[in-house]
């Protein structure tokens, strides 16, 4: 099983909807997550931090179930330029800091 | 510019030539990581650094493929042999010390194809 694991959509929404990803870990030791975006064809950034008590930053909010070994990102009043690729992203194991990454959801806003 | 930065963006070579990848890191980060990445996955780790040590390498990392950050500043990646199977984009990312809410900062990438 990955150790990551996300639907690779593509999810297709008209601007203005709101639209949630899911991704599942394995390893529940994880202590920290991420969501990252990247466009196409171009380097992945940090979007967010994902806490237990949940995120919220403007039209997004992530949160973290611990007990299911998911966290979710939620978009509100999605825009075009939102259309990128998600990815779900944990701190590996060991002291190194690296971030293990998921395959990535698809969205693209539609007008 | 003063990001992560990468050198060639873009890089085809015949199978069985060797190639090399350079990645100049932010000036104040001591971590350095190199991820690949293919079309449709997320980026997969290779090889971790602090300052000039490399403390992790991933099973993925063949011994075809070596890394190196000789004074804890640039990296070099070289794949000998290359297989058509190496063609992806390689990705550096650089990271300062702790306590940076989890933020890589990765650069543009070298994508690599081999014919």
């Amino acid at each position: 099983r990955k150790e990551v694991e996300q639907d690779p959509g593509p999810f297709n929404v008209p601007e203005g909807a709101t639209v949630a990803f899911n991704c599942t870990y394995s390893n529940s030791a994880s202590q920290s997550f991420f969501w990252y975006r990247q466009d196409c064809r171009k380097e992945p950034k940090l979007l967010m931090s994902v806490y237990s008590s949940g995120n919220e930053d403007g039209r997004f909010t992530a949160q973290l179930n611990r007990a299911s070994q998911y966290i979710s990102l939620l978009i509100r009043d999605s825009k075009l330029s939102d259309s990128a690729t998600y990815l779900c992203v944990w701190h590996g194991s060991g002291n190194t800091g690296k971030l293990i990454f998921g395959q990535g959801t698809t969205l693209q806003v539609k007008p | 510019d003063t990001g992560v930065s990468q050198d060639p963006r873009h890089k085809i070579t015949k199978r069985g030539q060797n190639v090399t990848f350079r990645c100049d890191p932010i000036s104040e980060h001591n971590r350095l990581y190199w991820y690949r990445q293919t079309l449709g996955q997320g980026p997969e780790f290779l090889t971790y650094f602090q300052n000039e040590a490399q403390l992790e390498k991933s099973r993925l990392l063949s011994d075809r493929f070596s890394a190196e950050r000789p004074k804890g500043s640039f990296s070099t990646l070289e794949i000998q042999r290359t297989e058509q199977g190496d063609s992806a984009m390689y990705l550096c990312a650089s990271r300062g010390k702790t306590g940076d809410g989890g933020k890589l900062f990765f650069g543009s990438g070298t994508q690599l194809s081999v014919l």
